[in-house]
């Protein structure tokens, strides 16, 4: 079965403890995507990476880091998080023709 | 720059009646254009997609989009909506080959769906 599997589902941290966030899909897509949601903002696009060791910035970078060392992993790294970083998070894997997205992982920080 | 607006914020619909949501976008090509749907606690299920040919597009779960290239559209539409049908609602617009086929997404319509 295609899917893009994310890891936790739940997580609570505390202000400045730096966490990671998993994501691994196998569906040998080239295209990955980091998003978030927050009421009324619909989701927003934190990072992206067309291919290994290829990332970029999406529209909402800043706190977030990514890597992508192989190709069906991406996982999404808060170094020092911040309460305003409190969201839902999903991983996609995709082509050109769309997006596959994971269940989410619902962080909160305290 | 691309975005999409959806201009509902919620909806509620009696169960068997007919569903329209609306979803207008601004790109400055021709799009790529997706719902996806979202149950409470869950990710997000691609219900169709459009990208060329014909505009009336079928998905799945008996869903519907039409898109309109002179209104800047793509409404979906289900004639009788069942109770499973209540989710949140996501229009998006794809970037085509850039960013990672980028998904710019509007901010959703909530579908509360009475017995």
């Amino acid at each position: 079965e295609a899917q893009v599997t994310q890891n936790p589902r739940y997580l609570i941290t505390v202000t400045g403890k730096k966490l990671t966030v998993t994501c691994s899909q196998n569906m040998n897509h080239e295209y990955m995507s980091w998003y978030r949601q927050d009421p009324g903002l619909g989701l927003r696009q934190i990072y992206y990476s067309m291919n290994v060791e290829v990332t970029d910035k999406g529209d909402v970078p800043e706190g977030y880091k990514v890597s992508r060392k192989e190709k069906r992993n991406f996982p999404l790294i808060l170094e020092s998080p911040s309460p305003n970083q409190t969201s839902l998070y999903f991983c996609a894997a995709g082509t050109d023709y769309g997006y596959t997205f994971g269940s989410g992982t619902r962080l909160t920080v305290v | 720059a691309q975005s999409v607006t959806q201009p509902d914020i919620h909806i509620t619909v009696s169960e068997g009646a007919s569903l329209e949501l609306r979803c207008n976008y601004s790109y400055g090509a021709t799009p790529y254009l997706f719902w996806y749907v979202q149950s409470p606690g869950q990710g997000l299920q691609l219900l169709l997609k459009y990208f060329s040919g014909d505009t009336l597009v079928q998905g799945i779960k008996g869903f519907e989009a039409e898109f309109k290239r002179s209104q800047s559209s793509f409404n979906l539409r289900k004639p009788s909506v069942h109770w499973s049908d209540a989710a949140e609602y996501f229009c998006a617009v794809g970037a085509r080959k850039a960013a990672g086929n980028k998904l710019t997404f509007g901010g959703g319509t909530r579908v509360l769906v009475k017995p």
